[in-house]
Formats: C-alpha cells, sequence, structure tokens
C-alpha cells in the first residue's frame, strides 16, 4: 500500500536554529498537508498546499514557517528560528483528490527544541 | 467552527470484551469521517472511512457507524486484544472550501489487558 514517508524521525535543534522536515507524499496525490501535535494535546491543522500554493493556514502558521514542493515529489515545512513551543510531532498527510478520499498520513517527525 | 469530541478520554478493559468509543461534532455538514490509530510516539493509521452517504464501514474487527443527523459516530471494536491498545482518533473535514482540513478529537486511550 502507497506510503507517506517522512525524514528525520526524530530532530533535536538549538533554539533559533533553523530546521527543515521533509516528506514524500503518494505520488499522484494532488493535495498535501502539515499537522503538529503537541505532546498532549490534539492534532492541529498547521497548512494545506494544492497546485503549487498554499491553500490555507492556520493562525500557528506564521512568517516562521514555509512549505515548499520543489521537484514534485518531495514536500518540505521549513521552520526559520525555532523557539521551544515549536517541540511537537509534525505529520504530513496527503489526498488524492477533493472531497471524497481520506487523508493519508506519514508517521511524523519528532522536534525537540532545547 | 467545527468541535470534536471523544468520549471517554480513557478505557481499560479485559481481553475479549467488545466496546464502543464515541465521537461527536458540531457541524453535521460533513463530507466524510475518519478513524485513526495512534501508537504511542508515533504516526496516524487510518482505520475506516466513511463518506456522508454511508451509516457504516467495517473492517475486520471494526465497525464504525455514522449518524450525520445527530453529529455522531462510534467505533466498535469486537473480541478486544491487547494489540488494540493505542489512542483512537476522529476526525472530521471543514465543510466550507476545498482545502479540507480536518479537526481532530482528542482521542480515546484504549488499553486491552491480558
Amino acid at each position: 500500500e502507497p506510503e507517506v514517508t517522512q525524514t528525520p524521525s526524530h530532530q533535536v535543534t538549538q533554539m533559533g536554529q533553523e530546521v527543515i522536515l521533509r516528506c514524500v507524499p503518494i505520488s499522484n496525490h494532488l493535495y498535501f498537508y502539515w499537522y503538529r501535535q503537541i505532546l498532549g494535546q490534539k492534532v492541529e491543522f498547521l497548512v494545506s498546499f494544492y497546485n503549487n500554493e498554499i491553500s490555507e493556514k492556520s493562525e500557528i502558521f506564521d512568517d516562521q514557517f514555509s512549505v515548499e514542493r520543489p521537484d514534485g515529489s518531495n514536500f518540505t515545512l521549513k521552520i526559520r528560528s525555532t523557539k521551544l513551543e515549536d517541540s511537537a510531532m509534525y505529520f504530513c498527510a496527503s489526498r488524492l483528490a477533493d472531497r471524497g478520499p481520506g487523508y493519508t498520513f506519514g508517521s511524523g517527525t519528532r522536534l525537540t527544541v532545547v | 467552527k467545527q468541535e470534536v469530541t471523544q468520549i471517554p478520554a480513557a478505557l481499560s478493559v479485559p481481553e475479549g470484551e467488545n466496546l464502543v468509543l464515541n465521537c461527536s461534532f458540531t457541524d453535521s455538514a460533513i463530507y466524510n469521517l475518519q478513524w485513526f490509530r495512534q501508537d504511542p510516539g508515533k504516526g496516524l493509521t487510518s482505520l475506516l472511512l466513511i463518506q456522508s452517504s454511508q451509516r457504516e464501514q467495517t473492517s475486520g474487527r471494526l465497525n464504525a457507524s455514522l449518524d450525520k443527523s445527530s453529529g455522531r459516530s462510534t467505533l466498535y471494536i469486537a473480541a478486544s486484544q491487547p494489540g488494540d491498545s493505542a489512542t483512537y482518533l476522529c476526525a472530521v473535514p471543514n465543510s466550507g472550501g476545498s482545502n479540507y482540513k480536518l479537526t481532530f478529537g482528542k482521542g480515546t486511550l484504549l488499553t486491552v489487558n491480558p
């Protein structure tokens, strides 16, 4: 069964450093997402991406965050200057088409900011 | 704004019991509802996707029902096993727009005791 692949599985970074979280969505999917889950809290939406542009972003997704699909296969989330409160599990997800099909999530990247 | 509530927050049962997990949502104008399983510190595994036109979906020992009008879904697990121990999350997409972001419940932490 096709999978969404995320790397790395765990990243530790110092406060103020830039991090890039990488994802390879399912190849024929058209809609791409990042979600995050702070320890003990709900999974929450960060950003959706379709047709090579952001279609919606949450209030969490401020100027420190950016997403890219640089080569048609990878989908990246960049945090420019990490804060302690960015520590969370970050999930990439993709969907085939609008409305009907469900989500396929990756296994996540645990980001620890120290 | 869509809100998703899951009851109970935690459930502990002996092996072999049948059990029901509950999910309620405030905005009934949904396209579908998806149940996920999350093992500790891991990603989200899709269990069942119910379209808004369906009343239930089955996969093995799992059966999910959907009552859109009352804003409720249940996940029924038959003959529970210790390997079923995990957090179970339900999620619904927003009703407006095409970006289709998911709103998650906080989950039910299930422990099945041998």
